[in-house]
């Protein structure tokens, strides 16, 4: 398995608070992403890097903000969490070669409720 | 802009019974095409994937094959385990989209013994 956790992997919270997920990586991936899953939706991105300080904004991101000040370390965060922001996150990870991007990597998830 | 729908689930089978799960795209251009898996509580797997026209891929005695004329990648497998119960998603990485990813919104398998 490739080498990614989420923390937490867990976690509620109030309208309001501020939130930040955490996803790590071991392989040395140039990319990583950040995806949310809701039933009827699949999973949409919701922002992703491909460098360290090199961000750039996905279908869904709106009231999200990303960080990546090293290779393994790719943090979402949630401003001031809304209700519908209820959701499970995923991160995912890939490289390239060749000149073509190979296969992506999600990690466990990461369950989030807002109340 | 790229979009990928799937057929609705559940889909309910019986062991040993035929699967085929419906996939269909929109994109411009020439994307990949894959099929992900996802098992309870756990994150998606990728379970095959298929870079041009009429390529199959194939993987745990599931099937797709790319077709650019129907733009259509089903997901066939001839005999579904108890096993194969999940949640199956197909998704495409247009071409020139920077390794991103679209994903249908799955289709939940259910096979009961």
């Amino acid at each position: 398995d490739a080498g990614i956790t989420q923390s937490p992997r867990h976690k509620v919270t109030e309208t309001g608070t501020p939130v930040t997920l955490r996803c790590h990586q071991t392989e040395n991936h140039r990319y990583m992403y950040w995806y949310r899953q809701d039933p009827g939706h699949g999973l949409r991105l919701i922002h992703y890097s491909y460098g360290v300080k090199d961000t750039d904004k996905g279908e869904v991101s709106d009231g999200y903000s990303v960080s990546r000040s090293k290779t393994e370390d790719f943090l979402l965060t949630l401003e001031s969490a809304t209700s519908s922001q209820t959701s499970v996150y995923f991160c995912a990870i890939s490289d390239s070669s060749g000149g073509s991007y190979n296969e992506q990597f999600f990690g466990p998830g990461t369950r989030l409720t807002v109340l | 802009g790229n979009s990928v729908t799937q057929m609705e689930g559940p889909v309910t089978l019986s062991e040993e019974a035929f699967l085929t799960i419906n996939c269909t795209y929109t994109a411009t251009g020439y994307p990949s095409l894959f099929w992900y898996v996802q098992y309870p509580g756990e994150g998606l797997q990728l379970l095959l994937k298929a870079t041009k026209a009429d390529d199959k891929g194939s993987n745990k005695g599931f099937e797709a094959t790319y077709r650019k004329e129907t733009t259509s990648f089903h997901l066939e497998k001839g005999s579904v385990q108890v096993s194969d119960s999940a949640v199956y998603f197909c998704a495409l990485r247009g071409y020139n989209q920077g390794g991103k990813l679209i994903f249908g919104q799955g289709t939940e398998l259910s096979v009961k013994p």
